[in-house]
């Protein structure tokens, strides 16, 4: 199944600046997801990535606040625009794989604004 | 009511216990999946079910279509086990995102 390096692993982070987080997948693939995992929190939907095409957003979450890119068919970016504490969160990107799993997962970034 | 949920919320139990999680849904799903979240944050995928069952190792995993109900279980138990387990699934239909349960957090005691 695919394997994904997702940088960094973790961040502190002042308030009202930007973090990006990078998603390198080791094979082509069509969908990225990205997820939010608030403290305490399961996963939620930030929006599904293709590539050529814009991100599609999930309710709550806008293009502004979490732009994506997605330049190629191996790699995605999510930015954290202008953080505030409650951006303090786990951030993981998924891929669909066509495996045994079904999905792969990025190793997380734990980012923590202050 | 969230579509997916998970019983127990937080498991504690003495290394060698035989364990289940279990997770019901609500909706229609194309396929349910088990997953592992050490402290750290990532995640490893463990099962993906449509029917039946999957064994791998000392893991188990149980669905029930018509009850809409899956279970995993644990055999001999031990403290590397400790994690959160989390049950998600795919909505009959969708573009392949998951939809989370709450988790259940796991400590196994040596």
């Amino acid at each position: 199944s695919a394997v994904i390096s997702q940088k960094p692993s973790r961040d502190i982070c002042q308030r009202g600046t930007s973090l990006t987080i990078q998603c390198q997948v080791d094979s082509q693939v069509t969908m990225m997801f990205w997820y939010r995992q608030q403290p305490g929190q399961s996963l939620t939907l930030i929006a599904t990535a293709n590539q050529g095409s814009e991100a599609t957003y999930e309710s709550g979450f806008v293009i502004d606040k979490f732009p994506i890119s997605r330049p190629n068919l191996t790699f995605s970016t999510l930015t954290v625009s202008n953080m505030s504490p409650e951006d303090s969160s786990i951030y993981l990107c998924s891929v669909g794989t066509g495996s045994y799993y079904g999905y792969t997962f990025g190793s997380g970034t734990r980012l923590t604004v202050v | 009511k969230n579509e997916v949920e998970q019983s127990p919320q937080n498991l504690t139990a003495q290394e060698g216990e035989f364990i289940t999680i279990n997770c019901s849904y609500s909706v229609g799903i194309s396929a349910l999946h088990w997953l592992q979240q050490h402290p750290g944050g990532g995640i490893v995928s463990l099962f993906m079910l449509s029917s039946g069952k999957k064994k791998h190792g000392r893991l188990i995993a149980t669905i029930n279509i018509q009850e809409k109900h899956s279970s995993l279980h644990i055999t001999a138990s031990h403290p590397r086990d400790s994690a959160v387990y989390i049950c998600a699934v795919r909505l009959s239909g969708s573009a392949r995102q998951l939809t989370f349960g709450s988790g259940t957090q796991l400590t196994v005691l040596p």
